[in-house]
């Protein structure tokens, strides 16, 4: 039992390219979501789903795309980078019976 | 709304001193549920305690105590005789059955030897 796991771990970026973030949970959970950390900010979030094939937009959606296909996987897309995405990005996913939260060990981007 | 307060940004203590992490919560529902959750150095997120909002007994785990008071709408965290290894950015956070979390902004906590 892996939890939530993120890749990669560390990424750089030049301005206008795009790159997809990994996540993958082993729990079948259906509840995902995605969110940035910022100095100063705490989490915020910007992409959730509920369950395969349905997303939902959280506070901080522009500049990012997600899509659901399966339960187990929740990518996070960068379609054109800017400087002001620079972040630490976490994923987690949510337990039904207790209402859990268990979070990925987080991905370091970098856009120059 | 959903809105979650931690006034105190930054705290520094001495080994063996007892240190309170505040935090204040909004929300117009009846049903929800609290998170601590500490952040060392490392970057992962570790999850400390969560509560929901039908349960005010407090809680004490080891050095670690979790105060809840629906009157004030707080769920504060002391750190009792503080270590070196407690040193961490500590998060509260709030939800709501089927939503997202929503975090405070963080205190950072820095304890000397």
């Amino acid at each position: 039992n892996a939890g939530v796991t993120q890749t990669p771990k560390f990424q750089v970026l030049k301005t206008g390219q795009s790159m997809t973030l990994q996540c993958a949970q082993d729990m079948n959970h259906e509840y995902m979501s995605w969110y940035r950390q910022d100095p100063g900010m705490g989490l915020r979030l910007i992409h959730y789903s509920v369950g395969a094939g349905i997303t939902d937009q959280g506070e901080v959606p522009n500049g990012y795309n997600v899509s659901r296909s399966t339960t187990e996987d929740f990518p996070l897309r960068l379609l054109s980078a800017a400087p002001s995405q620079t972040s630490v990005y976490f994923c987690a996913s949510r337990g039904e019976l207790y209402n859990e939260q268990f979070f990925g060990p987080g991905t370091r981007l970098t856009v120059l | 709304a959903q809105k979650v307060t931690q006034a105190q940004t930054e705290i520094s203590v001495v080994e063996k001193e007892d240190v309170t992490l505040d935090c204040v919560y909004e929300t117009r529902d009846t049903t929800y549920y609290l998170f601590w959750y500490k952040q060392p150095p490392s970057g992962e997120l570790v999850f400390l305690i969560r509560r929901n909002s039908f349960d005010e007994q407090n809680e004490i785990s080891g050095r670690y105590s979790w105060n809840f008071q629906k009157s004030t709408s707080s769920f504060n965290f002391t750190i009792t005789a503080s270590q070196v290894v407690d040193s961490a950015v500590y998060f509260c956070a709030l939800n709501q059955a089927g939503t997202a979390l929503i975090f405070g902004k963080g205190t950072t906590l820095s304890v000397s030897s």
